[in-house]
């Protein structure tokens, strides 16, 4: 069965360091999304990203973010200088295009866990 | 004002017994999916259940079933015939049609199935 992929699984960094997460969305999926989760709080949405530009942002998506999809396969978000407050799980997710129930379900890579230190 | 609010931080079921996790959304597009993601131990978010805001019928896959009261704004989880297994931590979310596709999600209900 066709999943997301997340890499690296853990990535710790020095605050101010950048670092660049990974993803590998289904293959026939089109709209690609990131969210964090700060441990032990809900998932919050960070972007989204549809026909290679992004479609719509939080106020948590400040300068410091940026996401590329460098080929046909992988979708980046990288963080340009991190900060404490930056350590939370960061998830991939990706969908088709909306045509019906299963179009609709976003599906979730295993999670990268950014630790800033 | 919370789009999405789950009440139960934590939750207890005997195991083999159904257990009902709430979740209730406030939203005035009348077009909107309700899901529920399970997240164990491990942290990976694993999709369980879809309900369409225009859907008629309850959604319902295997053990889990969504109880979906659209007067009440209430779309609540339960499991049948809970399993060791279905500890975890359950997040009710919703994406609005207007809002591009984002998934907003509510604190989540930590439940812990007992032996």
């Amino acid at each position: 069965e066709p999943e997301v992929t997340q890499t690296p699984s853990h990535q710790v960094t020095q605050m101010g360091q950048e670092v660049i997460l990974r993803c590998v969305p289904i293959s026939n999926h089109l709209y690609f999304y990131w969210y964090r989760q700060i441990l032990g709080q809900k998932v919050e949405f960070l972007v989204s990203f549809y026909n290679n530009e992004i479609s719509e942002k939080s106020e948590i998506f400040d300068d410091q973010f940026s996401v590329e999809r460098p080929d046909g396969s992988n979708f980046t978000l990288k963080i340009r200088s991190t900060k404490l407050e930056d350590s939370a799980m960061y998830f991939c997710a990706s969908r088709v295009v909306p045509q019906g129930a299963m179009g609709d379900t976003q599906y979730f890579g295993p999670g990268t866990r950014l630790t800033v230190l | 004002a919370q789009k999405i609010t789950q009440t139960q931080p934590g939750m207890f079921v005997q195991e083999k017994e159904a257990v009902t996790l709430d979740c209730t959304y406030d939203t005035s597009d009348p077009s909107y999916g309700l899901f529920w993601y399970k997240q164990p131990s491990s942290g990976e978010m694993i999709f369980l259940i879809y309900q369409g805001s225009y859907d008629q019928q309850n959604a319902t896959e295997g053990r889990y079933s969504l109880n979906f009261q659209k007067a009440r704004k209430s779309a609540n989880l339960v499991i049948s015939a809970s399993q060791l297994g279905d500890s975890a931590m359950y997040f009710c979310a919703m994406r609005e049609d207007n809002q591009g596709g984002k998934l907003i999600f509510g604190q989540g209900t930590e439940l812990s199935v007992k032996p």
